[in-house]
């Protein structure tokens, strides 16, 4: 099956600083991709749809200009956690929409952050 | 709207145990539903899918039948395993296959 990466797996970083995660489709294109933040025994919830070559779509209460997400190409998404606060800490976990199955998404293995 | 509705859990079984997670849905359209699993640590991986009406979607000894009369698609399988101890997350796509609506999660719990 289709493959999503995630780059870093794990990351500890110091109050106060940015951190940058990484998402890769390896074998297929994907004009969308999804970035989801999971906190402990809860459900995924959506932060932003990420467009290639256009802005991010955030959901209602995600804040654009702490959660930067950048689709420079049909293969790559990244979401930069800017100015890190321990409240940042969670499992990002990214998706990939594969239009060669419509209606399938493919997730990555997540990063967890820790932010002390 | 869409929403997903799953069986709280946790749900703990005994080996070779039969499991059945419940998942109802609300959609407008008509939606394609998903069951993903979460193992410890880990991030999720489809396990099933179906994408139409009466549609029954496997995998690993896993089923689940998309069900429109009760707006149901539900989680079965037979004979559980140690190794099937994960969270299960049921799922819908809308018509567009982006947007994906995700139930709470049940975590299931084998033992020997």
């Amino acid at each position: 099956g289709a493959v999503v990466s995630q780059h870093p797996s794990r990351v500890i970083c110091k109050s106060g600083t940015s951190v940058k995660i990484e998402c890769r489709s390896l074998d297929f294109q994907a004009t969308t991709m999804f970035w989801y933040r999971q906190f402990p025994k809860q459900s995924l919830m959506l932060m932003a749809t990420s467009n290639e070559g256009s802005k991010a779509t955030y959901e209602q209460g995600v804040e654009k200009d702490k959660f930067l997400i950048n689709h420079a190409s049909l293969t790559l998404s990244t979401l930069t956690v800017t100015s890190a606060h321990p409240e940042d800490s969670s499992f990002y976990i990214c998706s990939a929409h594969d239009r060669g199955l419509l209606g399938t998404q493919y997730f990555g293995p997540g990063t967890r952050l820790l932010v002390l | 709207g869409n929403s997903v509705t799953q069986m709280e859990g946790p749900v703990t079984l005994s080996e070779e145990a039969f499991l059945t997670i419940n998942c109802t849905y609300t959609a407008t359209g008509y939606p394609s539903l998903f069951w993903y699993v979460q193992y410890p640590g880990e991030g999720l991986q489809l396990l099933l899918k179906a994408t139409k009406a009466d549609d029954k979607g496997s995998n690993k000894g896993f089923e689940a039948t998309y069900r429109k009369e009760t707006t149901s698609f539900h989680l079965e399988k037979g004979s559980v395993q140690v190794s099937d101890s994960a969270v299960y997350f049921c799922a819908l796509s809308g018509n567009t296959g982006n947007q994906f609506y995700f139930g709470t999660g049940t975590s299931l719990t084998v033992i020997p």
